[in-house]
């Protein structure tokens, strides 16, 4: 069965560093998200990617954030400063099937990053 | 505005029991209703995808229902497991963009 693996599992930084969380989503997939989860709330759709490119994001993903895609395979989600509350686990998500985003496909998710800012 | 609520926020049951968790939304145009599984830690696992023409659709002891209606969906755990016990997320989609809109989940807990 086809996995999104994420590194690190946990990541803790001091308020005002900078972290890149990486993912390796399924591969040879064009479309990719990343999502977050602070602790006992919702996950939030943070960005989607497609053919390396942003293609949609949401109020979270504010100028602090940038996506990439380094190497044609790894993404990664940089925080430039991170804050306090951008402690939370960060999910990568990658579609089963590589089609259009409004197909009845299923998602997987990577078992996510735990980011801790002291 | 786009919202999915869950009820009940929490539930404790007994193993090998029954229970329905409900989902409303008010996701429009509606595109499909998808319910995760999310272990404490872990990334949600996908257990069902629902499309505005499906009513029912089983997934082992997991069998969710819809009625694009009244924009409802159950999820049913039949037999519950120790393993079941993990927070259950009504997700639903909407026909313009990529994005989901995440329930806050209800919390299972299966006791021996």
């Amino acid at each position: 069965e086809p996995e999104v693996t994420q590194t690190p599992s946990h990541q803790v930084t001091q308020m005002g560093q900078e972290v890149i969380l990486r993912c390796v989503p399924i591969s040879n997939h064009l479309y990719f998200y990343w999502y977050r989860q602070i602790l006992g709330q919702k996950v939030e759709f943070l960005v989607s990617f497609y053919n390396n490119e942003i293609s949609e994001k949401s109020e979270i993903f504010d100028d602090q954030f940038s996506v990439e895609r380094p190497d044609g395979s790894n993404f990664t989600l940089k925080i430039r400063s991170t804050k306090l509350e951008d402690s939370a686990m960060y999910f990568c998500a990658s579609p089963e099937l590589d089609s259009e985003p409004t197909a009845n496909y299923g998602y997987t998710f990577g078992s996510g990053t735990r980011l801790t800012v002291v | 505005k786009n919202q999915v609520e869950q009820s009940p926020q929490s539930l404790i049951i007994l193993e090998g029991k029954n229970c329905t968790l409900q989902c409303n939304y008010t996701v429009s145009p509606f595109s499909n209703l998808r319910w995760y599984k999310q272990d404490t830690g872990r990334g949600p696992v996908s257990l069902t995808i629902m499309t505005f023409s499906e009513n029912t659709k089983s997934n082992g002891r997991y069998t969710a229902t819809l009625d694009a209606d009244t924009k409802q969906s159950s999820l049913h755990i039949t037999a519950s497991q120790l393993s079941d016990s993990a927070s259950y997320i009504c997700v639903v989609r909407d026909n313009y963009g990529q994005n989901f809109v995440f329930g806050p989940g209800t919390r299972l807990s299966v006791l021996p």
